[in-house]
């Protein structure tokens, strides 16, 4: 389909481990991100990978990729309070004349104590 | 650097006057991406330019829609005549089209409710 597809909530413990999940569309995607949107704000880019690798770790994030399955996954070790948030993935769909990003319809993460 | 600016932030009217937002791109950036957010549709991609050329506007609901970029610095996006369903939250995002990561910037939204 068209749709970049993500659960649309996750709810998770302080300190514990957060996975939000996406399937994207098209498999000559380059680029695939995650971005995060605390309430009243934009999007902020929280990380992104290319398609030619299977995992990225920045910090406390680690970006898991499956091209073959389209699958792209984002984990959050130790989760706190602020990261409490919507969570967008989104692929970089390559079309003539210029790039655009397809966003999946956001995984509201919230943090309990 | 001030990041995408937005303007107004919030923009309350009634319905069948025109609406104007506004959108200052990062210097620099010669792509720039107008968004719309609605709890029932999510983030749409409505038009973006590229060098200040549209590129892509199949996104913009109908003809009472209309997106300019006069220059590298400045976009404008109306709606004329506004109804009650464009309410949402619209979203001005640009980047730099040449770098093979691309990043998106995205400023803080102008939030409309028309009337």
């Amino acid at each position: 389909g068209e749709d970049v597809e993500q659960s649309l909530f996750l709810s998770v413990r302080e300190g514990d481990s957060s996975v939000i999940n996406c399937t994207y569309t098209d498999s000559s995607s380059t680029y695939l991100y995650w971005y995060k949107q605390e309430p009243g704000a934009g999007l902020q880019l929280l990380t992104y990978i290319f398609s030619n690798m299977d995992m990225k770790q920045d910090q406390r994030l680690t970006v898991l990729l499956n091209k073959k399955d389209k699958h792209l996954s984002l984990r959050i070790a130790d989760t706190q309070t602020g990261d409490s948030a919507i969570y967008f993935c989104a692929e970089r769909r390559i079309t003539g004349g210029g790039n655009k990003l397809t966003f999946g319809t956001g995984t509201q993460l919230k943090v309990e104590l | 650097d001030a990041g995408v600016i937005q303007s107004p932030r919030h923009e309350v009217t009634e319905m069948g006057q025109e609406v104007t937002l506004r959108c200052k791109p990062i210097s620099g950036h010669n792509s720039l991406f107008w968004y719309r957010q609605t709890m029932m549709r999510g983030l749409e991609l409505l038009i973006y330019f590229n060098n200040n050329v549209p590129i892509d506007d199949s996104g913009m609901p109908e003809d009472r829609f209309s997106a300019k970029m006069p220059n590298a610095s400045f976009s404008t996006l109306k709606i004329q005549p506004s109804e009650p369903r464009d309410s949402a939250v619209y979203f001005c995002a640009s980047s730099f089209s040449g770098r093979s990561q691309e990043t998106q910037y995205f400023g803080p939204g102008t939030r409309l409710l028309v009337l």
